[in-house]
């Protein structure tokens, strides 16, 4: 089976530009996740997904931040205008259904660089 | 809130030498705990858990016990390969949020 697949895998853009990041999670999974990955914070969770209706987007930083899942095998997520200080590793994951031991399965990230 | 604090990094050891990696949790009730493990260029995958006080996790060699009278879950392996070498992140589940350490990296010479 595939895993949690994340486009772009690098992306460098200048400042003010609009990013768009998106996330195919694994077929019949129900929870989806944003985690954003810097040096200074280590690991943030940005926003959650179950059956493509956002639960919790408390960790998203602004209104500059926005995320979206239209069905059950994708997701985006958008920075418009984009700032240098946006620049992370950006990882989605995903969940199984019922009520497990909490396993994530992440992507391999989207590199951002906001020049 | 809920939160995970684990030793700082960059840990290096040589090859065959013990590792621990110390990870404490400041939580309301028994979450379940867990280990992942971060590859270079790759995202996170678990590497062990455990659900419950006393329960050991374990996996590839590593291994790692709730204590939940120390409010801890370090990891530990007895003898460490170049292979071992990654970011490690120490992790609680609640509800249906994980929350992530900010990880230690590892670096073992051969």
């Amino acid at each position: 089976d595939a895993g949690v697949i994340q486009s772009p895998r690098h992306e460098v853009t200048e400042m003010g530009q609009e990013v768009t990041l998106r996330c195919k999670p694994i077929s019949g999974h129900d929870y989806l996740f944003w985690y954003r990955q810097t040096m200074m914070r280590g690991l943030e969770l940005l926003i959650y997904f179950n059956n493509n209706v956002p639960i919790d987007d408390s960790g998203m930083p602004e209104d500059r931040f926005s995320a979206k899942m239209p069905n059950a095998s994708f997701s985006t997520l958008k920075i418009q205008p984009s700032e240098p200080r946006d620049s992370a590793v950006y990882f989605c994951a995903s969940r199984g259904p019922g009520r497990n031991t909490g396993e994530l399965f992440f992507g391999e990230g989207s590199r951002l660089t906001v020049l | 809130g809920d939160s995970v604090t684990q030793m700082e990094g960059p840990v290096t050891l040589s090859e065959e030498a013990f590792l621990t990696i110390n990870c404490t949790y400041t939580a309301t009730g028994y979450p379940s705990l867990f280990w992942y493990v971060q590859y270079p260029g790759e995202g996170l995958q678990l590497l062990l858990k455990a659900t419950k006080a006393d329960d050991k996790g374990s996996n590839k060699g590593f291994e790692a016990t709730y204590r939940k009278e120390t409010t801890s879950f370090h990891l530990e392996k007895g003898s460490v390969q170049v292979s071992d070498s990654a970011v490690y992140f120490c992790a609680l589940r609640r509800d249906d949020k994980i929350i992530f350490g900010k990880g230690t990296r590892l670096h073992i010479l051969p």
